[in-house]
């Protein structure tokens, strides 16, 4: 039981370069998430997903896009890379979803993204 | 602008020190959750709090949650050096589904 596994662990983009990070869980949760960790600024909601095939707007949208693939999988795409998109991306997941209430979300790992 | 204030930003003590870390907000919580993270982790969740003027212990760790449900406390005693990390508050709003985390406070225990 793996919980949550993101993959990469590490990357370093070019600006305008494109990448997808991807993103796992075997706990057979519902709701999936990204955000981002800045330093000063907490973490911060990209996206979010309540169950396959649904998709919405967190605190950071712009610049992202999501795919959520099946009930494991949540991938994170960034089109063209900007140098403010370094940062440190965490995804998680949860039984519920938010309009449920306050839920425990369990957390990947983290991928550190460097944007040159 | 933080929606959830956190204080002090960094804290560093001996090992068998007491410390207490802070998480403030100038509207009402609906709950509170309070999360560790270790260097090169994610988040880890401590405990979630849901009635003003709450406190759950959870061995060393004594979490409070203010009367006016605007504040909160994380109090560790004798603090160890596996108590080292990021610790983190999150507050949930029940009105629009939004959850919205503080910056932190990193905590450094010195052996």
């Amino acid at each position: 039981n793996a919980g949550v596994t993101q993959t990469p662990k590490f990357q370093v983009l070019k600006t305008g370069q494109s990448m997808t990070l991807q993103c796992a869980q075997d706990m057979n949760h519902n709701s999936m998430y990204w955000y981002r960790q800045d330093p000063g600024m907490g973490l911060r909601l990209i996206y979010y997903s309540a169950s396959e095939g649904t998709t919405d707007k967190g605190e950071v949208p712009n610049g992202y896009n999501v795919s959520r693939l099946n009930k494991r999988e949540f991938s994170l795409r960034l089109e063209s890379a900007a140098p403010s998109q370094t940062s440190v991306y965490f995804c998680a997941s949860s039984e519920g979803t938010l309009a449920g209430g306050f839920l425990t979300q369990y957390f990947g790992p983290g991928t550190r993204l460097t944007v040159l | 602008t933080q929606l959830l204030e956190q204080s002090p930003q960094f804290l560093s003590i001996q090992e068998g020190e007491n410390l207490t870390v802070y998480c403030n907000s100038s509207s009402v919580f609906s709950s509170l959750q309070w999360y560790r993270q270790e260097p090169g982790e994610g988040p880890v969740l401590l405990v979630t709090v849901v009635t003003g003027g709450e406190v759950k212990k959870l061995k060393r760790l004594t979490f409070q949650f203010g009367d006016a449900r605007k504040d909160s406390s994380l109090h560790i005693t004798a603090a160890q050096t596996g108590d080292t990390g990021l610790y983190l508050c999150a507050r949930y709003r029940s009105n629009d589904y939004k959850l919205s985390f503080g910056a932190g406070t990193t905590v450094t225990v010195r052996a």
